[in-house]
């Protein structure tokens, strides 16, 4: 296992269009995050699963935005009604709950909006 | 609400010089990470910090934590090329099962190292 991976890579799409963002963990990590990030900021967090369970949204989290982990395997975000607003990097990371809980994070996939 | 600043938010220095990165933040936390980021690339794990008094060290970097200050410090000694990049510092606050919820991160420090 090579670490987490994220797909597309790129995106781009017209305003008012659906799209939909896929990630892979690492095989082993029972915990999922999506985080977005804009030009010259850090990232902010949107959504977390521990296995297949949704356990927290963040105020960001739009209700255009929806993410699923159906079988706490792969995750996917989708977008619907794109706005300008949404181009961004989408991360995706992944961890185990032990002590340090430390993030990996995918290479993203980025997102523009016309 | 738990906010997270680092500074400075640029930093040009010369090969061979120490510098140090700053990241304060605002409640009470139970972890810092420190990340970093190379143009257009994703996030490389650099330190975990998990009690007060903390210290790591990764070659020419060292992190350290205080937590009664809500202070965290990335050290760079006799700073090298390879060593620009994009550095994170990111919080998480436990939740009550133990798990950690979403990192909350700095705006982070533009490195530029200049030969």
């Amino acid at each position: 296992d090579t670490g987490v991976s994220q797909n597309p890579r790129h995106k781009i799409t017209k305003r008012g269009q659906n799209v939909t963002f896929r990630c892979d963990p690492i095989s082993e990590h029972n915990r999922l995050y999506w985080y977005r990030q804009t030009l010259g900021q850090g990232p902010e967090f949107l959504t977390y699963f521990q296995n297949e369970a949704q356990l927290e949204k963040s105020r960001l989290l739009s209700d255009r935005f929806s993410a699923e982990r159906p079988k706490g395997s792969f995750s996917t975000l989708e977008i619907q009604r794109t706005e300008q607003g949404d181009s961004a990097m989408y991360l995706c990371a992944s961890s185990l709950v032990v002590v340090y809980n430390e993030q990996f994070f995918g290479p993203g996939t980025r997102l523009t909006v016309l | 609400e738990l906010k997270v600043e680092q500074n400075p938010l640029f930093l040009s220095m010369q090969e061979g010089k120490n510098y140090t990165i700053y990241c304060n933040y605002s409640t009470t936390s139970d972890r810092l990470y420190w990340y970093r980021q190379d143009p257009g690339k994703s996030l490389e794990s650099l330190f975990v910090l998990l009690s007060n008094g903390a210290v790591k060290q990764e070659g020419r970097l060292m992190a350290s934590l205080d937590t009664k200050a809500r202070l965290s410090t990335l050290h760079i000694t006799a700073a090298v090329h390879d060593l620009s990049a994009t550095y994170f510092c990111a919080v998480v606050i436990l939740s009550s099962g133990g798990g950690a919820d979403g990192l909350t991160f700095g705006k982070g420090t533009h490195l530029i190292i200049q030969p």
